[in-house]
């Protein structure tokens, strides 16, 4: 079953802004990672956070967590048109093998 | 590094058939992949959990005889939609795992999906 949920479902900005998306889960976690994917294809695995974890960085993205709140924030600043996307978030737990997906953001990215 | 290849890209095939779609990890061993479907605008499903030479483990209301798993080998993994319907018709995506040893994260690599297109 899906746990995760995000918001906003949906997002267009001007290139240039900066574009954030929320993930929210319910159980303990032991990493939360985001994905891209473009319209049709697979997916691009952006970055991963541990548990243990508040925020990382990489490049133009960066993650928050916040395991008190269950939550997670993915910044990607200075945007551009190639980061039209869907993105997801995706939860493993504590011995646990396999992800369970946010139901993804829709990022649209206007010139 | 790390990659992950599916076959076909794309099928269209004609209602009560089957569909056999390979997931295959190109550069390393995988002793578990996962299968995942995904409807247009939606995100992914997880359909099962596929292990290197035993069953595979499939997610609640997921049909284990109409979606057949097979792990014959750590380089392959095979579903087979049988008696295929026009609900059906989704995306499929597999993932292998790269075990990363103990005490490390064991890494998904997401294979580019296989569109299925049931008339």
């Amino acid at each position: 079953s899906q746990q995760g949920e995000e918001d906003p479902q949906a997002l267009s900005i001007q290139e240039g802004e900066n574009a954030t998306m929320n993930c929210s889960y319910k159980t303990s976690i032991n990493n939360l990672q985001w994905y891209r994917q473009n319209s049709g294809r697979g997916l691009v695995h952006l970055i991963l956070i541990r548990s243990n974890e508040r925020e990382k960085h990489s490049g133009r993205l960066r993650v928050t967590l916040d395991t008190s709140k269950k939550s997670s924030s993915l910044l990607i600043t200075a945007s551009r048109a190639a980061d039209t996307a869907s993105y997801f978030c995706a939860t493993d737990a504590w011995g646990a093998q396999k992800l369970v997906f946010g139901q993804g953001t829709r990022l649209t990215i206007n010139p | 590094g790390a990659v992950v290849s599916q076959h076909p890209s794309w099928v269209i095939c004609k209602s009560g058939t089957s569909v056999k779609i390979e997931c295959r990890s190109l550069d390393f061993q995988a002793t578990t992949m996962f299968w995942y479907r995904q409807f247009p605008k939606q995100s992914l499903m997880l359909m099962a959990t596929s292990n290197e030479g035993s069953k595979a483990t499939y997610e609640q209301g997921v049909e284990k005889d109409k979606f057949l798993i097979n792990h014959a080998s750590l380089t392959l993994s095979t579903l087979t939609v049988t008696s295929a319907h026009p609900e059906d018709s989704s995306f499929y995506i597999c993932s292998a795992q790269l075990a990363g040893g103990p005490g490390t994260y064991n890494e998904q690599f997401f294979g580019p999906g296989t569109r299925l297109t049931v008339l």
